[in-house]
Order: structure tokens, then sequence, then C-alpha cells
């Protein structure tokens, strides 16, 4: 099956800098990588994802990077906000539809 | 907030009882998923339906555990004679299960056996 590896498992940042989380898969099969921040007590919620056939993604303060080749993908959020705070999971699958496999998560906290 | 709905958010019981979850999924969606996540871990597959087949289920799923969709829309998720490794939340998910469509998780219930 599928494994996934997530670093690192906990980051603090000042305000307003960036924040990289860290993500490689084993099955080249898979095809589909979404991620999720899940704050204390919260659902899981998705922030951003992307397909095989994208290199990279971006959605205002937050992108996404995939190396197919390498097998990783990675997490950027720029001019970070308390608000970022919260755990952060990478997921990775062979298809929207099926079992997600995901990471063990890395707890971000954004330092005013 | 309309999305996937899951009763009851807490459960406590005592160890060897049995539980019942229920997850009422978005009512487009035909896929519905079960995962458990235990506290510092990311969600664990446990099983899912497509409608009201269950497609797959994980080698975590035990014969304690079942779960139904029976007409393909609400499902439930029962755990027989509790464990105290058992303690974990339960989260449900439900998807339309087409390309560039993730997840939409409900809030879970969590579940604690004393």
């Amino acid at each position: 099956g599928e494994n996934v590896e997530q670093h690192p498992s906990t980051l603090s940042v000042q305000e307003g800098d960036s924040a990289v989380i860290k993500c490689t898969y084993s099955d080249s099969a898979s095809n589909y990588f979404p991620w999720y921040k899940q704050e204390l007590g919260k659902r899981p919620q998705l922030i951003i994802d992307i397909r095989s056939n994208v290199g990279e993604k971006k959605d205002q303060r937050i992108a996404v990077t995939l190396n197919k080749t390498a097998k990783h993908f990675s997490l950027h959020i720029t001019e970070t906000q308390p608000e970022d705070s919260a755990v952060y999971f990478c997921a990775a699958s062979k298809g929207t539809g099926n079992q997600f496999y995901f990471g063990t998560g890395t707890s971000l906290t954004v330092i005013p | 907030d309309t999305g996937v709905s899951q009763d009851p958010r807490h459960k406590i019981t005592k160890r060897g009882q049995n539980v019942t979850f229920r997850c009422d999924p978005i009512s487009e969606h035909n896929r519905l998923y079960w995962y458990r996540q235990t506290l510092g871990q990311g969600p664990e597959f446990l099983t899912y339906f497509q409608n009201e087949a269950q497609l797959e289920k994980s080698r975590l799923l035990s014969d304690r555990f079942s779960a139904e969709r029976p007409k393909g829309s609400f499902s439930t998720l029962e755990i027989q004679r509790t464990e105290q490794g058992d303690s974990a939340m339960y989260l449900c998910a439900s998807s339309l299960g087409t390309p560039g469509y993730g997840y939409t998780f409900g809030s879970g219930t969590r579940l604690t056996v004393v």
C-alpha cells in the first residue's frame, strides 16, 4: 500500500514569514494529492489539491508543488497570519474517489 | 452549516458495550468514507461505500466493526464489544468521486471507552 511521510511535525514561524511543509509518497500510481487544514477540535478542511498532471498550483497565499519523479509534494504558505495556525495534513490517492493515505500532520504555529 | 453530519458528537462508553454512529453525507455525494483519527495522527481509512455498496474495507476494520449504508444515503458504523484501543475520533467523509473533487469531512464522533 501507499506510505505518506510528512515533515516537519511541528513548525513555528513569525507572522508574515513563509511556511513550507513537505510530504513524500511511495506508490507511483498515486495521482491526486490534497492538503487538509484541521483546527483544534474541528473537521479537516480541504485547502488545496493537485493532480499528477500538474507541477504547481496556487490559490492566493497557498501553493502546492509536485515532483512526480522524486515522489514528493510540498505546501507553501506565504505571508503567514495567526489564523493559519492549525495542523496540516497531506494525503495521496489513486484518484479522488478512492481512499486517501494521510501523512502524520504538521502543527503550524504562527507567532504574532 | 450544510455538509456532512455526524451523530453523536461525543460518546463515552464502558468497555465491552456496543456503540453505533451515524453519518449523513452531502445529499448528491455517492461516495461515503469512514476514517479513524487518534491524537497526533492523520486520519486512517476504515471503509467506503459507493451508493449502498461497500467497496473496500481496511484491515483496521476488525470483525467487531461493521458499517452499513442501506439505501445509499446515510451510513452507520457499529463497534461491538468496545475496547479501550477503540477510543478515537471517527470521521465520516463524502465525495462525488469525480476528478478534481476532494472529500468533505464531517465533524466526527469522538469515542471514549472507559
